[in-house]
């Protein structure tokens, strides 16, 4: 059983499309993340829920909506896509107390075009 | 503002034992410093976490000074299978406190 899972694993699509990727966690966590990848492979925290409340919101474009219909979900729905959103994002969770301690999915890919 | 840092990359041979720093002089005061192993096409994974001395389990072990401004990860007798790239995390205290991960050591084994 996948404990994160993200979909979909690759995603390919023009400028100025919306698009949204999902993700899953059955592990029981709280705490619910995003996460930028670059070429350059920096990781970048993105969101953070806690039981469905926003916790962290790193100055990411407002292009970029996060939602979590429930503790166990968190999607990220992108509008007007841009060269520069090309990247892999990857979903992670933790326990609200050992939030260092993340579980993470194995990515999406996304190539905007 | 200063990043939290890690070499770039490191090799290494075999059966060495290595060791990857990460500099973090930010670092917020009741933080844990945590690091992750991430292969090609997947998502990092947890590897050991640490708040000050020494930790150590199965697989690594975690330096950690009094001033907890740097940690190092030490991965004893290392194998073609450690290759990989090496992170680690911590929460970094600028004003108002960030989760950040460092940015990342690839590390190849030579055999």
């Amino acid at each position: 059983d996948t404990a994160v899972s993200q979909t979909p694993k690759y995603l390919v699509t023009q400028m100025g499309n919306d698009k949204s990727i999902k993700c899953e966690q059955n592990l029981g966590h709280d705490t619910m993340y995003w996460y930028k990848q670059d070429s350059k492979k920096f990781l970048k925290i993105m969101f953070s829920y806690n039981n469905k409340e926003l916790i962290i919101n790193e100055t990411v474009p407002n292009r970029f909506s996060p939602k979590s219909p429930d503790k166990a979900h968190l999607n990220l729905h992108i509008n007007s896509l841009e060269l520069g959103d090309s990247a892999v994002y990857f979903c992670a969770s933790s326990q609200k107390l050992a939030k260092n301690i993340q579980y993470f999915g194995a990515g999406t890919r996304l190539s905007v075009l | 503002l200063a990043k939290t840092t890690q070499p770039i990359s490191m090799d290494s041979y075999e059966g060495q034992e290595v060791n990857i720093t990460c500099s973090h002089n930010n670092i917020a005061t009741n933080d844990y410093i945590t690091w992750y192993q991430q292969f090609p096409s997947q998502g990092p994974r947890f590897i050991i976490q640490g708040y000050k001395t020494k930790v150590t389990n199965e697989v690594a072990s975690l330096f950690i000074p009094a001033d907890r401004k740097s940690s190092t990860l030490s991965l004893p007798r290392v194998s073609l299978s450690d290759t990989a790239v090496y992170y680690c995390l911590v929460t970094v205290n600028f004003g108002n406190e960030k989760l950040t991960f460092g940015t990342g050591t690839r590390l190849t084994i030579i055999p």
